[in-house]
């Protein structure tokens, strides 16, 4: 069963359209929630960490919340530097491994 | 890249050999971890380090060996290398203490072709 589902798996956006990347999960007890960046043939760059439900988290363009159930990475007003595959992960209050999702590819057009 | 160095960057093997991944790390945080990267199947732990000579498995550590003699090196191997090995591996590692304990820092990658 995958504790950490992304959608969509692929977005292209005009620059300047903003829009928002969905990671549910089905851990029993969150620790904490986690976004990446990746870009190709790099590894993942750390962006946010989110603890509680009603948490955000701002940086530039990006901003993070997490409910109970999902989180939601924002996008304002995106620039081509911002394509990139966007990762979430979750890691439970037991225990210490990390769950990924399988990314979403942000594709952000001039 | 958070101090994380990963070697070899790129290396093509054969069906049968042993293989050894290397992560050296300058931050001297406590855990360590290997993680590979296979297209559809996201990030997978394999196993991690929680201290000298302290290692776990992952969910996918069948075929794979760790080691931590050091602090600043944590050693992936494949000891019989197989095709369904090809992958992107990554190391990461994570804080000291407190909050920032969970949070990962990846190194840049190791691509390992098994021919």
């Amino acid at each position: 069963e995958d504790q950490v589902t992304q959608s969509p798996e692929a977005l292209r956006l005009q620059e300047g359209e903003s829009s928002s990347l969905n990671c549910s999960y089905t851990v029993s007890g969150l620790r904490g929630l986690f976004w990446y960046r990746q870009d190709p043939g790099k590894g993942p760059e750390f962006l946010f960490t989110l603890y509680s439900a009603g948490e955000e988290k701002e940086k530039e363009r990006l901003k993070a919340t997490l409910t109970k159930k999902e989180s939601f990475l924002h996008i304002t007003a995106p620039k081509p530097e911002d394509s990139a595959t966007y990762l979430c992960a979750v890691r439970e209050n037991t225990g210490n491994q990390f769950y990924f999702g399988t990314g979403t590819s942000l594709t952000v057009i001039p | 890249d958070a101090g994380i160095t990963q070697s070899p960057r790129h290396k093509v093997t054969e069906t049968g050999t042993p293989v050894t991944l290397r992560c050296h790390q300058t931050e001297n945080h406590r855990y360590m971890y290997w993680y590979r990267q296979d297209p559809g199947h996201g990030l997978r732990l394999i196993h991690y380090s929680y201290g000298v000579k302290d290692t776990d498995k992952g969910e996918v550590s069948d075929g794979y060996s760790v080691s931590r003699s050091k602090t600043e090196d944590f050693l992936l191997t494949l000891e019989s290398a197989t095709s369904s090995q090809t992958s992107v591996y990554f190391c990461a590692i994570s804080g000291v203490s407190g909050v920032g304990t969970d949070t990962q820092y990846f190194g840049p990658g190791t691509r390992l072709t098994v021919l």
